[in-house]
């Protein structure tokens, strides 16, 4: 079995500060792992994904992950917050070789002038 | 490259009408999957589909909810004798074949389903 947790269900940055969104997982084989934006009434897009390579993980739009297997987590980060960041994002595993996504709750991510 | 889609984008629907919801892939990918939202939830994984055969149902509710993906056409999402719980948005992803795949999905837009 797997699951997603994110800490937070709201995040409230200013714009130019440091963006953390927390991501915990759990799982009984070696996860992929994957962040996805959404944007107020659209689809998921793919920010970036962890598949067992570098465990430093670079995606869109500035963002980057670090896999921690100590820790079962997988945080997502970006060094300077943009108007444009704000959205929902959601952290996803799935197992290796079976490709149904368990997603995490969500965490919304607020950007402030 | 067309993305995945999704239609209708916007349903309305009585209490007890049926709701049909259809995705068609990304080209050349032949997994569907189809996921529901819920205000202030994630994405629930409902049903995972290849062409003519369903993998995975276990997140389908048991009564009411049927998939299918036919050799020709796109998966269609069918819901019998909605009730407003049903209220939510539905979305489809679509990956190739597995052995060149690592999870990844592509989402569609989205189909966002209301029961008056």
């Amino acid at each position: 079995a797997q699951s997603v947790t994110q800490l937070g269900s709201h995040v409230s940055v200013s714009e130019g500060a440091l963006v953390l969104l927390r991501c915990n997982y759990s799982s009984s084989v070696p996860p992929y792992l994957f962040w996805y934006v959404q944007y107020p009434n659209q689809g998921l897009q793919l920010l970036l994904k962890y598949t067992s390579a570098a465990t430093l993980v670079k995606g869109i739009n500035g963002f980057e992950a670090e896999f921690k297997k100590s820790e079962t987590s997988f945080h997502l980060t970006k060094p300077s917050a943009h108007m444009s960041d704000a959205a929902e994002y959601f952290c996803a595993v799935s197992s290796s070789g079976y490709s149904t996504l368990t997603f995490g709750k969500g965490t919304m991510l607020l950007v402030s002038p | 490259n067309a993305g995945v889609m999704q239609n209708p984008r916007h349903l309305v629907r009585r209490r007890g009408q049926e709701a049909r919801l259809r995705c068609s892939p990304m080209k050349g990918h032949s997994h569907v999957y189809w996921y529901r939202q819920l205000p202030e939830e994630g994405l629930k994984f409902m049903v995972y589909l290849q062409k003519e055969n369903i993998i995975d149902e276990s997140g389908m509710p048991k009564e009411r909810f049927s998939a299918e993906f036919p050799k020709e056409g796109p998966s269609i999402l069918r819901i019998q004798q909605v009730v407003r719980g049903d209220s939510a948005a539905y979305f489809c992803a679509s990956s190739p074949e597995l052995a060149g795949n690592q999870g990844e999905q592509y989402f569609g837009p989205g189909t966002r389903l209301t029961v008056t």
